[in-house]
This record gives C-alpha cells, sequence and structure tokens, in this order.
C-alpha cells in the first residue's frame, strides 16, 4: 500500500525563477495539505485542498499557490524565488487527527 | 507568542531511560493532540494521536493531554538508540483541518 509521494526529492532553483512540487495522497485520501518547514523549526501550515477545493490558506504571499486534481494528487507551486523559500516542503495526506506525511521536497534557493 | 511552545533541547538521555516530552499552547480551541517522530532529512511519521484531553498508550509510548493547564506530555519508556529523532508535537481543532507544529525537541538516546 504505497504512501504519500512527493517529487522531486531535491531540487536547486535560482531567486527569481519559478518550482512545482508534486503530491500524491494515499489511496482513498481527499484531502491534501502542504507545509513548509525551514530547518531547526516545525512546520508551517500553507494550502489544504479537499476534494478539489481549496480548504484553508496560511500565512503565505501570493507567490504561493496550490492545486488539487481529480485523482486527488496537488501541485505546489511558488513564484519569483527568494533565498528564504529555501526550505523541505511538505505533503500530507488526509485530515486530522491522522494526517500522513510525504518524504517531503527539498528545495534550495540559490 | 506562539500558539505552541516546545522545548528544542537536544535531550540525551541514555539507553533505558524514561524520556519526558511536552509542549504547552495558548488556543482553547484546540481538540486534536499529534506526535510526530522526524529523522534528519525525512518527513514526520505520526506516532499517536489523543482527541481532547485524557492518556493513551501504545506498546512503549504514553500520550498525555491536560486541557486545563493547556499543557501535552509525550513518554517513551525504555528508551532506544533507535529513538533518537525530532519529536515534533502538533495540534489542530475540529473545524478546519490545519496542524499547528511545535518547534520540535531533538531526542539523543546514547547505547
Amino acid at each position: 500500500d504505497a504512501g504519500v509521494t512527493q517529487s522531486p526529492t531535491h531540487l536547486i532553483k535560482t531567486r527569481g525563477q519559478h518550482v512545482t512540487l508534486r503530491c500524491s495522497p494515499i489511496s482513498g485520501h481527499k484531502s491534501v495539505s502542504w507545509y513548509q518547514q525551514v530547518l531547526g523549526q516545525g512546520p508551517q501550515f500553507i494550502f489544504q485542498y479537499y476534494e478539489k477545493e481549496e480548504r484553508g490558506r496560511g500565512n503565505f504571499p501570493d507567490r504561493f499557490s496550490a492545486r488539487q486534481f481529480p485523482n486527488y494528487s496537488s501541485e505546489l507551486n511558488v513564484n519569483a524565488l527568494l533565498l528564504g523559500d529555501s526550505a523541505l516542503y511538505l505533503c500530507a495526506s488526509g485530515g486530522a487527527p491522522e494526517a500522513f506525511f510525504g518524504q517531503g521536497t527539498r528545495l534550495t534557493v540559490v | 507568542q506562539k500558539e505552541v511552545e516546545q522545548d528544542p533541547g537536544p535531550l540525551s538521555v541514555p539507553e533505558g531511560a524514561i524520556v519526558s516530552l511536552n509542549c504547552t499552547y495558548s488556543n482553547s480551541a484546540f481538540q486534536y493532540f499529534m506526535w510526530y517522530r522526524q529523522y534528519s532529512r525525512k518527513g514526520p511519521e505520526l506516532l499517536m494521536y489523543t482527541y481532547s484531553s485524557g492518556n493513551k498508550e501504545d506498546g512503549r509510548f504514553t500520550a498525555q493531554v491536560d486541557k486545563s493547564s493547556k499543557y501535552i506530555s509525550l513518554f517513551i519508556r525504555d528508551s532506544q538508540p533507535s529513538d533518537s529523532a525530532t519529536y515534533l508535537c502538533a495540534m489542530g481543532d475540529t473545524g478546519f483541518q490545519k496542524l499547528v507544529f511545535g518547534t520540535g525537541t531533538r531526542l539523543l538516546v546514547s547505547p
């Protein structure tokens, strides 16, 4: 039984570029959430999607956007990358209290 | 003030010790309380959760919630070197499914 899969696992981008991160939730889960984890900090909520609709948004600028597809997979897009966007981006499948995380995408902005 | 406070550690203990990890919170709307374990450069792994107040036990792990004090704990009995990781507490309310995390406590269990 596949868990939460995220791609890519690592990537390096230059300031000002755009990035797209992808997530496939656990089979049967209709909710996907995105979190940003900066080194030494706990994950910070970015978005939640349920049944392809945005259910919530954290305190992130409009450069961050996301969507969910009919198969419940999801994309997180970040425009005009800043050095401060360097972090581990986590996707969570399912809602509280049983939210399961993927391995994350480590984004480095140089 | 952060909604969830957690001592970052590191907490160093010898193998076999009982470990106590704690978080405090300020939002009385929180109803779900979770503990995640995160190994270096990996995603968080759900250990256990409780709903509202009370205790929950799962093997060597016990989670406690005291809503009157806004204080939650995770106890690890007979700690093992493989328990060395960062432990994150997380909380959520019944409406919105967003999780609010603590900063994580780094635990080191020495053989």
